[in-house]
């Protein structure tokens, strides 16, 4: 089993739906992160957080809210789909402290989303 | 901010032969740690290489070496004896030493190998 799964592998859906992506992780890291890939704009954070209690904002966060929901759970929602949030959506996990300071982060598989 | 620049949108070479990705970053940290990321067609992102800025030792994987110039904010990825299986996406990502784990990603290299 993937230490880091993300639901749905893909989605097609219309403009104004609300959709959620849901990550889930077994290596027990506090840290998770969602990103959104883009052609030739390579991965923007979106959203981060250092444990459940702690969530931030990262550098595209507009249009999209998130959830921790336990340690293992990230899910991020688009309230209201618009055309320009297709994309590839990628959540991301690391170990905290001193010692994940060279660690890298740890991917799911990615959701792709098409807002038609 | 950070930035990271990929100038090569695209690259080949020629199965067995070597292949040099360039990567370029603009910080005003001293401490700081870089990554090679590859991203073939299942989507995954795996961790290729990595580098931490206080070492002048450049980093080794197999058949990957990075040239880190730290004074010219480069970070290079040469791929040696390149193999079919190395066709994918590779993105540079930087990450300052306080950061909380955060990366800032270039816009990636896609590489072709043809056979």
């Amino acid at each position: 089993d993937a230490d880091v799964t993300q639901t749905p592998r893909n989605r097609i859906t219309k403009t104004g739906k609300r959709i959620m992506l849901e990550c889930s992780q077994t290596k027990g890291h506090d840290r998770m992160y969602w990103y959104r890939q883009d052609p030739g704009l390579g991965l923007r954070l979106i959203y981060y957080s250092f444990d459940v209690k702690d969530i931030n904002k990262g550098e595209i966060s507009d249009g999209y809210s998130v959830s921790r929901q336990a340690q293992a759970k990230f899910s991020l929602s688009l309230e209201s789909a618009i055309p320009n949030q297709t994309a590839l959506y990628f959540c991301a996990t690391s170990e905290s402290g001193t010692g994940g300071l060279n660690q890298p982060q740890h991917f799911g598989d990615g959701t792709r989303l098409s807002i038609l | 901010a950070q930035t990271v620049t990929q100038s090569q949108p695209e690259m080949s070479v020629q199965e067995a032969e070597t292949v040099t990705l360039s990567c370029t970053y603009d910080t005003s940290e001293s401490d700081y740690y870089l990554f090679w990321y590859k991203q073939p067609p299942s989507r995954q992102m795996i961790l290729v290489i990595r580098q931490e800025a206080y070492k002048q030792q450049n980093a080794t994987e197999n058949r990957f070496s990075v040239n880190f110039q730290k004074a010219a904010k480069s970070f290079s990825l040469k791929i040696s004896d390149s193999q079919l299986g190395d066709a994918a996406m590779y993105f540079c990502a930087y990450r300052a030493y306080n950061a909380g784990n955060m990366l800032t990603f270039g816009g990636g290299t896609r590489l072709m190998v043809k056979p």
